[in-house]
C-alpha cells in the first residue's frame, strides 16, 4: 500500500455531465499528479499540482481542471463529459517536484461515460 | 516518434526463466527512469528506479540504463507466475515534471 487513496472507486456518468474525483496524498508529500489510463495504454499525464498551484499540464483540454488543498489532498474535475473520457483515472503523490522523485499511485477511479 | 516506447507483447517465458523487458526513450535530457508493474484492474506499483548508467539490482530484478543508446531494460530472474502482469517503463521528459509512460509490455510466466 502506498498510502495514497482515491474516491470513488467506480463511477458511471452520462455524456455532458460533470464529475469530480478525489485523491488524498501520502503523508509528507506536497505534490500530486493526475493521469488518465485508457484500456491497453500507459497512463497519460493530465497535470500536476505543487503547493496548491498547477505545475505542469499535459495535452488535455481546459474542461479538465484540478485543485489542491492546503492538506495536499486534490480534486480532478471534468466538465462536459465525452464518451472517450471513459478510463481509469490515477493520482500519484511525490515528496517534491524536481523531476527525479518516485511517484506513488493510488488505486484509481474507473469512470464509465455512457 | 513516441517519447517512451515499449513492445506491447505479450512476452511469454517459462517459470524459472529470465524475462527481459526493453524500453527506449527519445528525450536525451531525461535523467530519471522507472519501472512499474500493473496487474489487471489495479494501479501501477513501483518496481525499480534508475538514474545512472549501468545496472541496479534489487532481489530478482535488475534495471539497466544506457543513456548513450537511450535504452532502459528490466531483467526478472527466476520468473514466477505471480510476475505475470504489464510492466510500464516511465521517464521524466521535457526537462520538467512530466512523467511519461510507455504503453507497457504484457508478461506471461507459464508453468
Amino acid at each position: 500500500e502506498t498510502g495514497v487513496t482515491q474516491s470513488p472507486t467506480h463511477l458511471i456518468k452520462t455524456r455532458g455531465q460533470q464529475v469530480t474525483l478525489r485523491c488524498s496524498s501520502q503523508s509528507g508529500h506536497n505534490t500530486v499528479s493526475w493521469y488518465q489510463q485508457a484500456l491497453g495504454q500507459g497512463p497519460q499525464f493530465i497535470f500536476q499540482y505543487y503547493r496548491e498551484e498547477e505545475n505542469g499540464r499535459g495535452n488535455f483540454p481546459p474542461r479538465f481542471s484540478g485543485l489542491q488543498f492546503p492538506n495536499y489532498s486534490s480534486e480532478l474535475n471534468v466538465n462536459a463529459l465525452e464518451l472517450d473520457d471513459s478510463a481509469l483515472y490515477l493520482c500519484a503523490s511525490s515528496p517534491a517536484t524536481s523531476g527525479r522523485e518516485t511517484q506513488y499511485f493510488g488505486p484509481g477511479t474507473r469512470l464509465l461515460v455512457l | 516518434q513516441k517519447e517512451v516506447e515499449q513492445n506491447s507483447g505479450p512476452l511469454s517465458v517459462p517459470e524459472g526463466a529470465i524475462a527481459s523487458l526493453n524500453c527506449t526513450y527519445s528525450d536525451r535530457g531525461s535523467q530519471s527512469f522507472f519501472w512499474y508493474r500493473q496487474y489487471s484492474g489495479k494501479s501501477p506499483e513501483l518496481i525499480m528506479s534508475i538514474y545512472s548508467n549501468g545496472d541496479k539490482e534489487d532481489g530478482r530484478f535488475t534495471a539497466q540504463l544506457n543513456k548513450a543508446s537511450q535504452y532502459v531494460s528490466l531483467l526478472i530472474r527466476d520468473s514466477q507466475p505471480s510476475d505475470s502482469a504489464t510492466y510500464l517503463c516511465a521517464a521524466y521528459t521535457g526537462g520538467g515534471n512530466k512523467l511519461t509512460f510507455g504503453t507497457g509490455t504484457q508478461l506471461k510466466v507459464e508453468l
